[in-house]
Order: structure tokens, then C-alpha cells, then sequence
């Protein structure tokens, strides 16, 4: 079964540095999302897109965090400068379409640690 | 976006059901209900969802109460596998709101 593909798996940086993560979801999946998780919370998400265009980016924290889809394809998500309370994981999910219920796939996540 | 209210933790018994409860009294007529769980370590994972009708698949069974103000997952036999934290989750059918919002979940213990 097609998977959502994370990288990398664990980062550790120091605060003030820059990090990035990058998803490839499922082949096919217009709707890309990207959530953090706090350790002990449910994921909150950051941002949606919708082939390459941002549908909703109302909690991403825009001073520091971005992100981008170029081609509608993989997506990088990028935070500059790093915070001590940026540790936490960072989800990749898809599904083929906007709403409709098409269930969300999710990655492994990438597991953020900043010192 | 309308709230659901889970307990915070359950445990059960190898090979014996599970009933997984979730409140949502503030459901509206267009909210689906959708349950995920996420096992240690992993991503969260889709388990199913329903509007208004009781809805089985090859994980899990969802009870939707007639008001549908509360609902119920069922696993009919629970493994270790299953031990996860269960998510119930609101969700508008279609259109850019019809994004998940996660809240805390039920952590459900599987003992042995």
C-alpha cells in the first residue's frame, strides 16, 4: 500500500538555527497538509494545500514557519528561526481530494528537538 | 467547529470487545463523524466514519445514536495491536472547512 513519505525521521538543532522537512505524499493526492504534534496533545494543523495552492494557513506562525508545494507535488515546511517550544512532531498527511471525506493518510512524522 | 468529548483513558482485556465512547452534542446536520487512532510512535491512522446510519468496516464497528449526539467505535476483539490513542473527530463534508481538527483522544490500554 502507496505510503506518505517523511524525511527526516528525527532533527535535533539548536534554537535560532534553521530546519527543514520535506513529505512526498501519495501519488495522485491533490490535498497535502502538514499538523504539529505537542507531546501528550492531538496534531494541530498548519497548513493545507490544495495541489499548489495554500487553502488554509490560519495557525501556521508566519513570523517564523513556511511552507511550499512548487509542483503541486512533495512539500517542504521550513522554520527560521527555531524555539525551544518548536520541539515537537511535525505530520504529513494527504488524501485524493478536498473533503468529500476522503480519509487522510498520514506519514511517520518527522520528530523535531530544539536545544 | 463543533467539540467532541472523550474520556481520557480506558482499559481492556485481550480478545474481548472494546466500546469506545465520544459526546458531540453540538453536532450540526452536516458533520460527519470520523474516528482515527494513532499507535505509539506512528502517524495517525483513518478507522472510520459515518453521518447517521451504524457503519462496519474491516477494523472497527461505529454506533451513531439516533440524536446523533454521541457515538460509539467498536472493536469486536481487541489486540495488542490495538492498544493506540483513539481520536473522534468532527468533520463538514466538503469544502475548504472540511478540515480535521484533533482534540486529545482516549489513550485505550489492551492488556494481555
Amino acid at each position: 500500500e502507496a505510503e506518505v513519505a517523511q524525511s527526516p525521521r528525527y532533527k535535533i538543532t539548536e534554537k535560532s538555527q534553521a530546519v527543514a522537512f520535506w513529505c512526498d505524499p501519495i501519488s495522485g493526492h491533490a490535498t497535502l497538509y502538514w499538523y504539529r504534534q505537542i507531546l501528550g496533545q492531538g496534531p494541530e494543523l498548519l497548513v493545507q494545500f490544495q495541489d499548489e495552492s495554500v487553502v488554509d494557513d490560519s495557525q501556521l506562525p508566519k513570523d517564523r514557519f513556511s511552507a511550499e508545494r512548487l509542483k503541486g507535488v512533495d512539500s517542504t515546511l521550513k522554520i527560521q528561526p527555531a524555539e525551544l517550544g518548536d520541539s515537537a512532531m511535525y505530520l504529513c498527511a494527504s488524501s485524493p481530494q478536498q473533503g468529500n471525506n476522503s480519509p487522510l493518510h498520514f506519514g511517520n512524522g518527522t520528530r523535531l528537538t530544539v536545544t | 467547529d463543533a467539540k467532541t468529548t472523550q474520556p481520557n483513558s480506558m482499559e481492556s482485556n485481550e480478545e474481548e470487545p472494546v466500546h469506545l465512547p465520544c459526546n458531540h452534542s453540538t453536532i450540526s446536520g452536516t458533520d460527519y463523524i470520523h474516528w482515527y487512532r494513532q499507535l505509539p510512535s506512528q502517524g495517525p491512522e483513518y478507522v472510520i466514519h459515518g453521518l447517521t446510519s451504524n457503519v462496519n468496516n474491516r477494523m472497527a464497528s461505529l454506533a451513531i445514536a439516533e440524536d446523533r449526539k454521541s457515538s460509539t467505535l467498536i472493536l469486536h476483539r481487541a489486540t495488542l495491536r490495538d492498544a493506540a490513542v483513539y481520536y473522534c473527530i468532527l468533520r463538514l463534508h466538503t469544502g475548504a472547512n472540511s478540515k480535521l481538527t484533533f482534540g486529545k483522544g482516549i489513550t485505550l490500554s489492551v492488556r494481555p
